[in-house]
C-alpha cells in the first residue's frame, strides 16, 4: 500500500508564475491537509479538504492560493503568480474520518527565483 | 493560530539514555493527538497517538502521556539511539479535526 505520494519533489519557479503541487493520498482516504514549513519551524495548516469539499480553508492566504481535492485524482495546491515569500516546504499529509492517524507525504519544496 | 506548543527547543541527550519531550495544549476539545518525528529533508513520520479516553499508550521504545488536567502531552523514548536524532512535533485533532502543530524540538543524540 504505497504511503501518500506528493509531486514534484523540488519545483522552481520564477516570481509571477504558478506552482502546482500535487498530492495522491493514501489508498482509501478521504480527507487531505496541507501544510507550509519554513526552514526551523512547524508545519503551519493551510487547508483540509475531503472529496470535492473544502472543509476549513482557514489557513490559506486569501489571494493567489487554492486548493481542490476531485473526485478523481490527485488533490491539487496551486499558487499564483508566486512571490519569493512563497519559498518553503508544501507537505500533505491524508487520513480516514475523523480521530485517526495522518501520514504525511515527503513534500514539494518549492523555490521562487 | 495553533494552539499547541512545546516546550525545550532542543534536548540534547546521551545515547543509551532515555528522552522525554513536552508539550502543552491549549483546546480542552482536542480529543486525539498524534506525535510525529521529522528528519532533515523529509516528511512528518507518524510515532505514535493518543485518544483523550486514555492517560497512558505504549509502542516500541516510546510512551505518551497524556493529562487532560493541565492539558499537556509528553513523549518518552526509551534507551535513545542515534536514528533517533530529529524534531519531534505534537498534535492535535479537535472537533473540526483539523490538525495542529506545535513548534517542534530538536533532539540530538550524542553517541
Amino acid at each position: 500500500n504505497a504511503g501518500v505520494m506528493q509531486n514534484p519533489r523540488h519545483l522552481v519557479r520564477r516570481r509571477g508564475q504558478e506552482a502546482r503541487l500535487r498530492c495522491s493520498p493514501m489508498k482509501g482516504h478521504s480527507h487531505v491537509y496541507w501544510y507550509r514549513q519554513l526552514p526551523e519551524e512547524g508545519l503551519k495548516f493551510m487547508v483540509y479538504l475531503q472529496k470535492e469539499n473544502i472543509i476549513d480553508e482557514s489557513g490559506m492566504p486569501k489571494e493567489r492560493f487554492s486548493a481542490e481535492f476531485p473526485k478523481e485524482g490527485p488533490s491539487i495546491l496551486r499558487i499564483q503568480q508566486v512571490v519569493r515569500g512563497d519559498s518553503a516546504a508544501y507537505f500533505c499529509a491524508s487520513s480516514l474520518p475523523k480521530n485517526t492517524e495522518a501520514f504525511f507525504g515527503q513534500g514539494t519544496r518549492l523555490t521562487v527565483v | 493560530g495553533e494552539s499547541v506548543g512545546l516546550h525545550l527547543p532542543t534536548l540534547s541527550v546521551q545515547e543509551g539514555d532515555n528522552s522525554i519531550i513536552n508539550c502543552a495544549y491549549s483546546n480542552s476539545a482536542s480529543d486525539y493527538f498524534i506525535w510525529y518525528k521529522q528528519e532533515s529533508g523529509k516528511g512528518p513520520q507518524f510515532i505514535i497517538d493518543i485518544r483523550s479516553n486514555m492517560d497512558k499508550r505504549q509502542g516500541q521504545r516510546v510512551t505518551v502521556l497524556l493529562n487532560k488536567t493541565v492539558k499537556h502531552l509528553s513523549l518518552q523514548i526509551a534507551a535513545t539511539q542515534p536514528g533517533d536524532s530529529a524534531v519531534y512535533f505534537c498534535a492535535e485533532k479537535g472537533g473540526n479535526n483539523r490538525l495542529a502543530f506545535g513548534k517542534g524540538n530538536q533532539v540530538v543524540v550524542i553517541p
